[in-house]
């Protein structure tokens, strides 16, 4: 069946800029995630949904980084005046279940360059 | 706040050899998960170790876990150039993953 898919795949933006990422989960996946993997390192978790509860904020860098998600379906990653810092992959991963216990199926990324 | 800790971070290996990656990590959990991840590409589910003395193995790659011992292991057995790529382990905490940096694997005809 259907993964997780992510678009845009690249996306190159001017600093001061605003992004918009998509996530959309596969179908049936209550809990979905966002993490950035910057150059060469481990992907860092930045925030978590599940169903209709409040999500885990816990892990977004600065208030310049929101996320949406409409019940279980698609999920938006916005991030507001852009810095070159954030150049990265940022990936998507949904999961049944309730817990970090499930297991993650990851998109593909979307490759985000700051000039 | 948990720390997961890999290392080597870069592992050059000959083909035909053996090897081990390990990965520390710094609270109590009772899951981890080894990911690959090829050039360009997203992470691929290799393995879920689920408790303490857990063992599996899946082709040439074999997987263990110590929780008393906060460590787990990615042995490589006569490697093949195939398996190049980062190898990614990570850790269940609260809501989320914590993963460590990753070991780039590369293997030399």
């Amino acid at each position: 069946g259907a993964g997780v898919s992510q678009s845009p795949s690249n996306k190159v933006t001017e600093k001061g800029k605003d992004v918009e990422l998509r996530c959309d989960p596969i179908s049936g996946h209550t809990a979905l995630y966002w993490y950035r993997q910057r150059l060469g390192q481990g992907l860092e978790f930045l925030i978590y949904f599940q169903g209709n509860s409040a999500p885990d904020k816990s892990g977004l860098p600065s208030d310049r980084f929101s996320a949406e998600r409409t019940g279980e379906s698609v999920s938006t990653l916005t991030i507001q005046r852009t810095q070159q810092e954030d150049s990265a992959v940022y990936l998507c991963a949904s999961s049944l279940g309730t817990s970090a216990y499930n297991e993650q199926f990851f998109g593909p990324g979307t490759r985000l360059t700051v000039l | 706040e948990l720390k997961v800790e890999q290392n080597p971070l870069f592992l050059s290996m000959q083909e035909g050899k053996n090897y081990t990656i390990y990965c520390n990590y710094s609270t109590t959990s009772d899951r981890l998960y080894w990911y690959r991840q090829d050039p360009g590409k997203s992470l691929e589910s290799l393995f879920v170790l689920l408790s303490n003395g857990a063992v599996k193995q899946e082709g040439r790659l074999m997987a263990s876990l110590d929780t008393k011992a906060r460590l787990s292991t990615l042995h490589i057995t006569a490697a093949v150039h195939d398996l190049s790529a980062t190898y990614f382990c990570a850790v269940v905490y609260g809501n989320k993953l914590v993963f460590g940096a990753g070991t780039i694997l590369r293997v030399k005809s």
